[in-house]
């Protein structure tokens, strides 16, 4: 099976860094994304790796290490609008040319606090 | 450029009907996934169509059903809907079908009694 495992909820103050894990179990796999959901908003793109290591972007970075199935997303210097629900979401499947899917996992709520 | 527009925005049904969302992407983007997202089981996988073809699909019963226009547009369809089928209802557009990388619509709220 497919699974992408990451915490349900993380708390952070205004300025501080945060680093938002996810596991997972793929077959076939060829990314991992990023995504940020406000309440009652659409998820946003945020950041890709396809290799591993860290992408920076802005504030934010992302983190990979295919061989440990592990990714993570650092946010730094917080602001209360970073206050969402962030998605790792992992492209996989047997095929390339459109023939996978991306499997999201289920979220991890940060609440950003001043 | 426009976003993925997605209609209705909400909606409200009772069991056993049958519901059609549709979901318009950005112009130019050829590919359309949609996902049902309920709180706390983050967004699940439906279908991918790519120029008309269903060239994914998610585990879900075949009461889900979907397809593309020319134009890209794509629809979907639930038959005969249980409580369980309330959710938001996403679509997302790619230029390409193994894009990482998907512009959502706002969604479609569907509340089923």
């Amino acid at each position: 099976g497919q699974s992408l495992e990451q915490p349900s909820e993380v708390t952070a103050v205004e300025g501080a860094i945060v680093q938002i894990n996810c596991t997972y179990q793929t077959s076939g796999f060829y990314g991992l994304s990023w995504y940020q959901q406000h309440d009652g908003g659409a998820p946003t793109f945020l950041s890709y790796n396809a290799l591993d290591g860290l992408e920076e972007t802005g504030r934010f970075s992302s983190f990979l290490s295919r061989s440990d199935s592990y990714g993570y997303l650092l946010l730094q210097e917080l602001q209360m609008k970073d206050s969402a629900s962030y998605f790792c979401a992992v492209r996989a499947g047997y095929f390339s040319g459109g023939y996978n899917k991306l499997i999201f996992g289920a979220g991890t709520r940060l609440a950003v606090h001043p | 450029k426009a976003g993925v527009t997605q209609t209705p925005r909400y909606l409200i049904k009772t069991r056993g009907q049958q519901v059609t969302l549709s979901c318009s992407p950005i112009s130019g983007h050829r590919s359309v996934s949609w996902y049902q997202q309920t709180p706390g089981q983050g967004l699940q996988f439906l279908f991918e169509y790519f120029s008309e073809t269903q060239r994914n699909k998610g585990n879900f019963p075949g009461r889900f059903s979907g397809r593309q226009f020319s134009n890209s547009r794509s629809e979907m369809n639930v038959s005969t809907l249980e409580l369980g089928d309330s959710a938001l209802y996403l679509c997302a557009s790619s230029g390409s079908g193994s894009s990482y990388e998907q512009y959502f619509g706002p969604g479609t709220r569907l509340t089923v009694t």
